[in-house]
C-alpha cells in the first residue's frame, strides 16, 4: 500500500517560514492536500490540489508537490500555525494520510 | 451554514457493535461523496471509508474491511457506520467528512467534530 512520509515535528521562530515536507513513491504525480489539526479540534482543510488555498484560509499558506516531496509552506509564521498538520493522498481509490508533524512556533 | 454532526459513539466490549450517524446540515448531502475518518487517542489520521454520492461506489480501509458497513440516506440527510466485531484497536474519535473527488483527487473539505468510540472490557 501506498505510504507518506513527515518528518513528527518542525519548529520555527514566529515571523519565520515553516517548511513540512511530505514524501511518496513519484508523489508529484498524484495531488497532495493538507490539514491542520489544533488540540481538542477538528482538521481543518489548508490546501487543496497541491497549490490551492480554501477560501479563508490566509495567503501565508502555500503548497507545492514535485518529484517525491509535496511541501506546505507557512511564511510569517504566527503562534497561532502551531498545530498539527497532516498531508493526504489519493492512490488506487484509497485516501492516504502522512503521520502527521507537529509545527512548534518558539 | 454546512454543518456535520456525528453522534452513536460510547463504550462497548470487544466484539461488540455500534452505528455511528452522520446528520448534515447547509448543503444537498446527495451532491457529495462523504468519507469517515478515525483518530485513535494520541495518534494521527486514518481513513476509514468512503461512500459515493449515490451510494454506489465504496471503498474501505484493510483494517475495517469485512467488519465496517459505511451507507447514506440522502432523503434524511445522513450518513452511517456500522461497526461490527470491534476491536481494542477501533477505539478512537470518528470523523465524518465532506469529500470533493474527480479521478485524479480526493480531498475531505468539511469535517464533523467527531464521535468517540472506547472499545474496552
Amino acid at each position: 500500500s501506498y505510504e507518506l512520509t513527515q518528518p513528527p515535528s518542525v519548529s520555527v521562530s514566529p515571523g519565520q517560514t515553516a517548511s513540512i515536507t511530505c514524501s511518496g513513491d513519484k508523489l508529484g504525480y498524484k495531488y497532495v492536500c493538507w490539514y491542520q489539526q489544533k488540540p481538542g479540534q477538528s482538521p481543518v482543510l489548508v490546501i487543496y490540489q497541491d497549490t490551492k488555498r480554501p477560501s479563508g484560509i490566509p495567503e501565508r499558506f502555500s503548497g507545492s508537490n514535485s518529484g517525491n516531496t509535496a511541501t506546505l509552506t507557512i511564511s510569517v509564521t504566527q503562534a497561532l500555525d502551531e498545530a498539527d498538520y497532516y498531508c493526504q493522498a489519493w492512490d488506487s481509490s484509497t485516501v492516504v494520510f502522512g503521520g502527521g508533524t507537529k509545527l512548534t512556533v518558539l | 451554514q454546512v454543518q456535520l454532526v456525528e453522534s452513536g459513539g460510547g463504550l462497548v466490549k470487544p466484539g461488540g457493535s455500534l452505528r455511528l450517524s452522520c446528520a448534515a446540515s447547509g448543503f444537498t448531502l446527495s451532491d457529495y461523496y462523504m468519507s469517515w475518518i478515525r483518530q485513535a487517542p494520541g495518534k494521527g489520521l486514518e481513513w476509514v471509508s468512503y461512500i459515493s454520492s449515490s451510494g454506489i461506489i465504496i471503498y474501505y480501509a484493510d483494517s475495517v474491511r469485512g467488519r465496517f458497513t459505511i451507507s447514506r440516506d440522502n432523503a434524511r440527510n445522513s450518513l452511517y457506520l456500522q461497526m461490527n466485531s470491534l476491536r481494542v484497536e477501533d477505539a478512537a474519535v470518528y470523523y465524518c467528512a465532506r469529500a470533493r473527488t474527480d479521478r485524479e483527487y480526493f480531498y475531505m473539505e468539511v469535517w464533523g467534530k467527531g464521535t468517540t468510540v472506547t472499545v474496552s472490557s
